[in-house]
């Protein structure tokens, strides 16, 4: 199994340029994330998938969009980059392990893509 | 929204000493409480995690406690490593969500 994959690992943009950065799973995961990481920052939530054709809104979405293409694919795209948005971004995947209020998803990251806009 | 404050922002101890980091939350209803270890320019990943219903937990020289009244939880490090030299995130879940909110991370520096 390959896990989380994630294409680009690199890529430099010019301001306003467009790119799409391309997530897949093969671990038959429902939930599914984008979270950006800069230093200081911590992991910042994007956005997030809870299945197919679901997506919802996470702490920083403004700029970003995704598509939850299948199951396995969640991509996230930039329409028009900002040197603000020069970043490591990490996708990952989750299943639910336990019940109830008691379960708990435990997420796998991707290796991640280092973004860097100028 | 859920707030997680982790403290102390680094921390540089000798071989063989213990180390702890502390996060706060904000959410009464946060019931997932993960901790990630990410070594320089990897990803991050679970080393130990704990559910709402459960006080302590402990994998051999990791352990991590939670005091719901209090909204903190702790992860104990004892007979540090140089290996576990890395940056260490807590976080909590959304409320009921599936979403996870992360600390802002700390540096752990174990010198030999």
């Amino acid at each position: 199994n390959a896990g989380v994959t994630q294409t680009p690992k690199f890529q430099v943009l010019k301001t306003g340029q467009s790119m799409t950065l391309q997530c897949a799973q093969d671990m038959n995961h429902n939930s599914m994330y984008w979270y950006q990481q800069d230093p200081g920052m911590g992991l910042r939530l994007i956005y997030y998938s809870a299945s197919e054709g679901t997506t919802d809104k996470g702490e920083v979405p403004n700029g970003y969009n995704v598509s939850r293409l299948n199951k396995r694919e969640f991509s996230l795209r930039l329409e028009s980059a900002a040197p603000s948005q020069t970043s490591v971004y990490f996708c990952a995947s989750s299943i639910k392990v336990g019940w109830g209020s008691s379960g708990a998803n435990v997420l796998t990251f991707g290796a991640g893509s280092r973004l860097t806009v100028l | 929204g859920e707030n997680v404050e982790q403290h102390p922002s680094t921390l540089s101890v000798q071989e063989g000493d213990s180390a702890v980091i502390k996060c706060t939350y904000s959410d009464s209803a946060s019931n997932y409480f993960p901790w990630y270890k990410q070594e320089l320019g990897k990803r991050p990943q679970l080393i130990i995690d704990i559910r709402s219903n459960v006080g302590e937990k402990k994998d051999q020289r990791i352990a991590v406690t939670l005091n719901k009244t209090a909204k903190h939880f702790s992860l104990h490090i004892t007979e540090t490593q140089p290996e576990d030299s890395a940056v260490y995130f807590c976080a909590a879940t959304q409320g009921g969500s599936e979403k996870l909110v992360f600390g802002k991370g700390m540096k752990l520096t174990v010198n030999p």
